[in-house]
């Protein structure tokens, strides 16, 4: 199983609403990530786990935050977003530990859509 | 301030041609570099990767060049198949498992 999947595919929301996206992998993978990607850019980088805990934060507004309840499981809650943060929302794992640049594999992303 | 930059957005060739993506990077702290294919709408997919003790690897049709002392690396693909069109994203590692991505260089192979 090489894959990380990510739920919802799409997300609309409202400013006022609070969501969360969803990320798994199964591949025994120990660093997790969310990037961000708008239209004709590449991936952002948001947020990375290694070993369950947060490593990096790349200066993320604090209506983004994640958690990393367990090794497989990534999440990003999201509250009072606006409308300049719709975007492809992507989640990736990699060995992570010593390995510590190797390759990430991507989910598919969820589509948000702040209205 | 770009670290990775891929100097050409876009690229059309011949279906059987080579197809060659150029990056460049600026951080000498990069110690390992990936290639990665995105179609739209979904997330990117690995392609192949490079340590920086090496420099070249070849995985099929994709070989990846590094040059340390230019701090450039290529991506060839050979031979170019219509199914190869996308875009293409060089990223780059440091540690701490912090990858940084270039711009992309959209793909075109004609038929």
């Amino acid at each position: 199983d090489t894959e990380v999947t990510q739920t919802p595919k799409h997300l609309v929301m409202g400013m006022t609403n609070k969501k969360s996206l969803k990320c798994e992998q199964h591949m025994g993978h120990r660093a997790m990530y969310w990037y961000k990607q708008k239209a004709k850019k590449p991936p952002e980088l948001m947020f990375v786990y290694s070993y369950e805990k947060l490593s990096i934060n790349e200066s993320v507004p604090s209506r983004f935050s994640p958690e990393c309840p367990n090794s497989s499981l990534l999440n990003l809650h999201l509250h009072a977003l606006q409308p300049e943060d719709s975007a492809l929302y992507l989640c990736a794992s990699s060995q992570g530990g010593s390995h510590l640049n190797t390759e990430a594999f991507f989910g598919q992303g969820t589509r948000l859509t702040v209205v | 301030d770009q670290q990775v930059k891929q100097n050409s957005p876009s690229l059309s060739v011949q279906e059987g041609r080579i197809s060659i993506l150029n990056c460049d990077y600026t951080n000498s702290m990069f110690d390992y570099f990936l290639w990665y294919k995105k179609y739209p709408a979904e997330g990117p997919t690995f392609l192949i990767s490079i340590s920086s003790i090496k420099d070249k690897n070849e995985d099929g049709r994709f070989t990846v060049f590094l040059n340390k002392s230019a701090k450039h690396l290529s991506l060839h693909i050979v031979p170019s198949q219509p199914g190869d069109s996308a875009v293409y994203f060089c990223a780059a590692g440091a540690a701490g498992n912090k990858l940084t991505f270039g711009g992309g260089t959209r793909v075109l192979v004609k038929p």
